[in-house]
């Protein structure tokens, strides 16, 4: 079967750096994707890994390695803004449906 | 235009009502997808449209009935729903179904509530 597997929370202190990590099992791989979601609020998109190594966007930087099935979001500068669910994700191919998978989700709390 | 927007925002029906969800982009997306979503746990996929045509259906209950319109459109009709299934339903468009790099754009969601 295809599973994900994140912490449930972390906790971590404004302007701190803080890495989420998510190892996943699945029968093919087309990549690692990373979504955002704030209480109340819609999913957003954040980042994606195909191949493996470090994809920085800003603050919000994501690894992959394929040979460990791992990846991690990290954060630096902590703003309280970032207190938020993250989730982590494949695309399903075991039924070579086109639908993606989320983890469970990690819920970050930023403290002041 | 990067925007998929759900009306309507709350919804609060009996379980004998029929209602209807609805979700629209403009991205020029040919695939959708509607998920739902309980308090504190991740997206559950519901089904998705691939070019307008039903492509999945997670053995959702017929209480659920999709509806691809046309391109831009997405409709969830709700009839005989049960308390359980008050939760946020989300809705979802990619460029294709089947891009190796998937980045789903979510609307803001229909909070619904089954008394």
């Amino acid at each position: 079967g295809q599973s994900l597997e994140q912490p449930s929370e972390v906790t971590a202190v404004e302007g701190a750096i803080v890495q989420i990590n998510c190892t996943y099992q699945t029968s093919g791989f087309y990549g690692l994707s990373w979504y955002q979601q704030h209480d109340g609020g819609a999913p957003t998109f954040l980042s994606y890994n195909a191949l493996d190594g470090l994809e920085e966007t800003g603050r919000f930087s994501s690894f992959l390695s394929r040979s460990d099935s791992y990846g991690y979001l990290l954060l630096q500068e902590l703003q309280m803004k970032d207190s938020a669910s993250y989730f982590c994700a494949v695309r399903d191919l075991e039924n070579r449906d086109d639908k993606i998978i989320f983890g469970k989700g990690t819920r970050l709390h930023i403290l002041p | 235009d990067t925007e998929v927007t759900q009306t309507p925002k709350h919804l609060v029906m009996g379980m004998t009502n029929k209602k209807s969800l609805k979700c629209e982009q403009h991205m020029g997306h040919r695939a959708m997808y509607w998920y739902k979503q309980k308090a504190k746990k991740p997206p559950e996929l519901m089904f998705v449209y691939s070019y307008e045509k039903l492509s999945i259906n997670e053995s959702v209950p017929s209480r659920f009935s999709p509806e691809c319109p046309n391109s831009s459109l997405l409709n969830l009709h709700l009839h005989a729903l049960q308390p359980e299934d008050s939760a946020l339903y989300l809705c979802a468009s990619s460029q294709t179904s089947g891009g190796a790099r998937e980045t789903q754009y979510f609307g803001p969601g229909t909070r619904l509530l089954v008394l």
